[in-house]
């Protein structure tokens, strides 16, 4: 199985609706973290989570939150969907030194 | 200026050449540099770290760190198709203590 799970791996909404990311990883790292990738700007990250009680906001967080349901589980939910938050979103995990990502979702606002 | 630059390329290099990555970084406090691969439509993957000035081997890759100059390399001996991609550059240990990418650079290995 894979280190850091995401799902769905490919998501079409509409403006204006909910929409939730959700990631797994079975490394049993504490840390969490969820970026975006937008060509010519490359990895930014969103929201990171050094453990179950502990989440804060990266360089974009804005439109977006985050839920640390347990170690192992992280998601990122877009309250109201607009068409600049589409982008290839990631999740990641680390143990303190280097991140392990997962495969990526792929979300598209129309 | 951007806290980590690279130059997006594409770099083309020829089969069983040395390809040579760049990176910069802003932020003279910066103590941990990583370089990672993105093949086109995948998740980045550590490709190794580097902490202290000098150079740092592994296999054929070679990462170089020269914090005076605030430059971190990456060279890639005997360059293969399979290593065209994306070489993504992190650093961290700064005033944030955050990663930060930069935009990567497009390597393409010429068969």
């Amino acid at each position: 199985d894979a280190d850091v799970t995401q799902t769905p791996r490919n998501r079409i909404t509409k403006t204006g609706k909910r929409i939730m990311l959700e990631c797994s990883q079975t490394k049993g790292h504490d840390r969490m973290y969820w970026y975006r990738q937008d060509p010519g700007l490359g990895l930014r990250l969103i929201y990171y989570s050094f453990d179950v009680k502990d989440i804060n906001k990266g360089e974009i967080s804005d439109g977006y939150s985050v839920s640390r349901q347990a170690q192992a589980k992280f998601s990122l939910s877009l309250e109201s969907a607009i068409p600049n938050q589409t982008a290839l979103y990631f999740c990641a995990t680390s143990d303190g030194t280097s991140l392990i990502f997962g495969p990526g979702t792929r979300l598209t606002v129309t | 200026q951007k806290e980590v630059e690279q130059n997006s390329g594409p770099l083309s290099v020829p089969e069983g050449a040395i390809a040579s990555l760049n990176c910069t970084y802003s932020d003279r406090g910066s103590q941990s540099f990583f370089w990672y691969r993105q093949y086109s439509g995948k998740s980045p993957e550590l490709i190794m770290f580097i902490y202290s000035n000098g150079d740092k081997e592994d296999g054929r890759f070679t990462a170089q760190l020269n914090k005076a100059s605030q430059y971190v390399s990456l060279l890639i001996r005997d360059s293969q198709p399979s290593d065209s991609a994306t070489y993504l550059c992190a650093v961290t240990g700064g005033a944030t203590n955050k990663l930060i990418f930069g935009t990567g650079t497009l390597l393409a290995v010429q068969p």
